[in-house]
Parts: structure tokens; sequence; C-alpha cells
């Protein structure tokens, strides 16, 4: 059973340039969310997405955008790249729903970003 | 924004001895998860308490919430040198998928 998987690990960009990550659910999760994890610190929500769309969004600026694809995979675009967006961007899928609620997310292990 | 506050920040303790960690956090919640991350890596669930139960036990671990003061412990005993990482407790505010807000982190170091 495919956990959440990531691509790719590690990546180093220089200001002003954009990214694309990317993820794939684990199998059966219907709903994907991204989360940026700065140099210790806790992960912070930037966007949740379901059905194709964008369902729930943190306050993080329209640099950051997303994708969802039929398959449940999903994309994370960063525009106009800042110093300091270097962080540790991790995916976790889910089910949607109340009754998922009080089951927990599953992580991938991330890409590393790093802006020069 | 950050909605949990983990104390202590960071906790270096002996190979054997128990390890307690706590979580603060400010809203109502629907429950209260902790999760472990090794150096670099992504987040492991460790347990899941409801906001109608007060404790909650698996293998080594015992989580406690108290609804009343907003707050959480997290207990590990007999610890062990594979149990160094960092660990974070995650509010889920209502029911539904909503996102989970995380606080900062208690970096757990135990020596062999």
């Amino acid at each position: 059973d495919a956990g959440v998987t990531q691509s790719p690990t590690h990546l180093i960009k220089t200001r002003g340039q954009q990214v694309t990550l990317r993820c794939s659910p684990k199998s059966g999760h219907d709903t994907v969310s991204w989360y940026q994890q700065a140099l210790g610190q806790g992960p912070q929500f930037i966007f949740q997405y379901y059905e194709e769309e964008e369902r729930q969004r943190g306050n993080f600026p329209d640099r950051f955008s997303g994708h969802q694809f039929p398959n449940y995979s999903s994309e994370l675009n960063v525009n106009a790249l800042l110093l300091g967006d270097s962080a540790l961007y991790l995916c976790a899928s889910s089910l949607i729903g109340s009754t998922y609620s009080n089951q927990p997310q599953h992580f991938g292990d991330g890409t590393r970003l790093s802006i020069l | 924004s950050q909605q949990g506050e983990e104390d202590p920040q960071a906790l270096s303790i002996q190979e054997g001895e128990n390890a307690t960690m706590n979580c603060s956090y400010k809203t109502s919640i629907n429950n209260l998860q902790w999760y472990r991350q090794n150096s670099g890596r992504g987040l492991v669930h460790l347990i899941l308490i409801r906001s109608n139960e007060r404790e909650k036990h698996s293998g080594r671990l015992r989580v406690t919430l108290d609804t009343s003061k907003k707050s959480s412990s997290l207990l590990i005993t007999a610890s062990r040198a594979a149990d160094t990482a960092s660990y974070f407790c995650a509010t889920r505010t209502y029911s539904g998928n909503t996102p989970l807000v995380f606080g900062k982190g208690t970096r757990l170091s135990v020596i062999a």
C-alpha cells in the first residue's frame, strides 16, 4: 500500500524563479493538503484540494497556487520566489467528510526547497 | 498562525526515562493529534484524542486532554534512543476535513 510520495526531495532555486512541487496521495485518499514548514517551526497550512478545486486556504499570498488532477495527485506552484520561501514543503492526504474528521492525515517526506 | 504551543521547546533525557511534553491551544477543538518528525522527514501520526475523551493510550504513549484548560500532554514511557525526534501537537477545530493547526514542537533527545 503506497503512502504519500513527493517529488523532488530537494530543490535549489534563485530569487524570482518559479517552482513546481508534486504529490501523490495515499491509495484511496481523495484530498490533498499542502503545508510549509520553516526551519525550527511547525507546519503551516497553505491550502487543500478536493475534486480538483481549492477548498480551503491558509494565510499565504497568491504567489502560491496549486492544482489537483483527476487521479487525485496534486501540484504546488510558487511564483516569484523569495528567500523566505526556503522551507520543507509537506503534502498530506486524507478522505473528505465529517465521517473522517477523526482520522489522521498521512504525510509525505516533503520537498526541501532552498532559495539562493 | 500557530494554534498550539508545546512545552518544553527541547528535552534531553536518558534512555529508559519517561518523557513528558505539553501542548496548549487557543480555540475549541474537535480533536487533538500528536505527530513525530525525524530530522528533515515527514510527520508520522502517533495518536488522536477526541474532544470528549480525557485520556488515551497506545503502546508506550499516553495522551491526556483537558479541554477546560485547553491543554494536552504526551507521555512516552521507557524512552529509547529511537524516540529521538521532534514532536508536534495539532488541533482540528471543527468536524469535517478542516486543516490541522500545528504548534512549534518539542525536540526530544534520548541519550543511550
